[in-house]
This record gives structure tokens, C-alpha cells and sequence, in this order.
């Protein structure tokens, strides 16, 4: 069974600045799929980023960026030039390919403070 | 992108009644679809996995006869609360993926208050 953990419940960061979420996972499979997701206030679910296990490049959309590290089972979100609508409950999730089912972690409070 | 609606945002209703909440993928076709239950500042807890024409495949520890679930076609799935109490007000999200390996979207929620 795979399990995610999100060591970090709740964080803050000034706007315009970086910050980094962290997420471990642990698995025995070879290849999987990570994912970010944000859940403001409004409490809908949106993709932020996606990562295919077998490519070794880091993903990256506009301000938000992956650091995947698959030795090590780490896969953080990095936000930069931070912004008041970043605040949002952050989850992590992993999947299997052709399993279908997300499991996410606890998720990470970020408040951004202008 | 792919848009899930989920329908109605909201409901109020009273203790021994059911409800129902729809799930819709507007432009794509959905051969699966998730329910899942959010307590508050918790993650989201599947309850259970619906793939069109079959019955759906629930968790560990969600009963089944209380949360009914439909997936009757590619584009809709509906669960319905029967006999809802209090403790079953919480905050239920769907989502719904096409095939392959795309990531699931979700619909915006519906937050179910029993009185």
C-alpha cells in the first residue's frame, strides 16, 4: 500500500516571497504518478502539477515548481513570487498507473501575508 | 480543460431524509468516478470508486446501504444519503477521470447539513 506524508501542517510566507511544501511518499512501485493539488477557501480542488515518475526532469508551471527526488521518495512544491490567492490547503497525492485512486496526504496550511 | 459539476453546492435538510448529489463531466467522458468525504482542515477520505455500468466498489468502513451510489452513464454519477442524521454532515467532493492515466478532476463540492 502506498502512504503520503506531509510533515508540515501549516506554514506562512510573505508575498512575493519563495516557499517550499514538502511531501514524502513511500511505495514499492517503479512507476507512478505525484501530484500536486490546492484547495482554497472556496474548497475546490485544483491541479497545480504533475510529475511522471520515470521522467528525471523537475515539472514546472509558471510560479510553481517541483524538486523529485525518486531515490529518496521526496517530492516538494516550491511557489515563487508568493501571491494572496496562493493561500490555500496544499495536498500531495500518488498514483499508480491504471489504478485510478489518489492517495493524498494530510495537507499543508500555506497563508500568504502581504 | 476537463469541467466536473457537482450539484447542488448546498443542502440543508432534516434528520430521516435523503439526498442526492449529482456528479457531471461536461466535456469528457468519465469512465470512472470518486466520492470522497471531507471533514474539516482534514484530507479527503474515498468512500467509494464508480466505473460506468457496474456497481460501485466502496471502502473500508462506508456502508454501503447508506451511501448509494450510480454511475448510469459516461458523464453521470449520483450518490444519495438515505435516512441521513447529523453525523453524516460533512463536506462530499466527486471526481472523475477519462481513461489512460489522466489526472482525476474534481468537481466543486457539496456541503450537506443535517439538522
Amino acid at each position: 500500500a502506498q502512504t503520503v506524508t506531509q510533515s508540515q501542517p501549516e506554514m506562512s510566507v510573505q508575498e512575493a516571497e519563495t516557499v517550499t511544501l514538502s511531501c514524502t511518499y513511500d511505495t514499492s512501485e517503479s512507476n507512478y504518478y505525484l501530484f500536486w493539488y490546492k484547495q482554497p477557501p472556496s474548497r475546490q480542488m485544483i491541479l497545480v502539477i504533475r510529475q511522471e515518475a520515470y521522467k528525471q526532469q523537475n515539472a514546472t508551471e509558471n510560479r510553481f515548481s517541483v524538486n523529485f527526488q525518486k531515490a529518496a521518495k521526496s517530492f516538494s512544491l516550491k511557489i515563487s513570487d508568493s501571491q494572496l490567492g496562493d493561500t490555500a490547503m496544499y495536498f500531495c497525492a500518488f498514483m499508480i498507473p491504471s489504478g485510478s485512486r489518489l492517495t493524498f496526504g494530510e495537507g499543508t496550511q500555506l497563508t500568504v501575508n502581504p | 480543460g476537463a469541467v466536473v459539476s457537482q450539484h447542488p453546492s448546498r443542502v440543508i435538510c432534516k434528520s430521516g431524509t435523503s439526498v442526492k448529489i449529482e456528479c457531471r463531466s461536461l466535456d469528457f467522458q468519465a469512465t470512472t468516478m470518486f466520492w470522497y468525504r471531507q471533514f474539516p482542515k482534514k484530507s479527503l477520505m474515498l468512500m467509494a470508486t464508480s466505473n460506468e455500468g457496474s456497481k460501485a466498489t466502496y471502502e473500508q468502513g462506508v456502508e454501503k446501504d447508506k451511501f448509494l451510489i450510480n454511475h448510469a452513464s459516461l458523464t453521470l454519477s449520483t450518490l444519495t444519503v438515505t435516512s441521513a442524521h447529523p453525523e453524516d454532515s460533512s463536506f462530499y467532493i466527486c471526481s472523475a477521470r477519462d481513461e489512460g492515466d489522466q489526472p482525476q478532476h474534481f468537481g466543486d463540492g457539496t456541503r450537506l447539513s443535517i439538522l
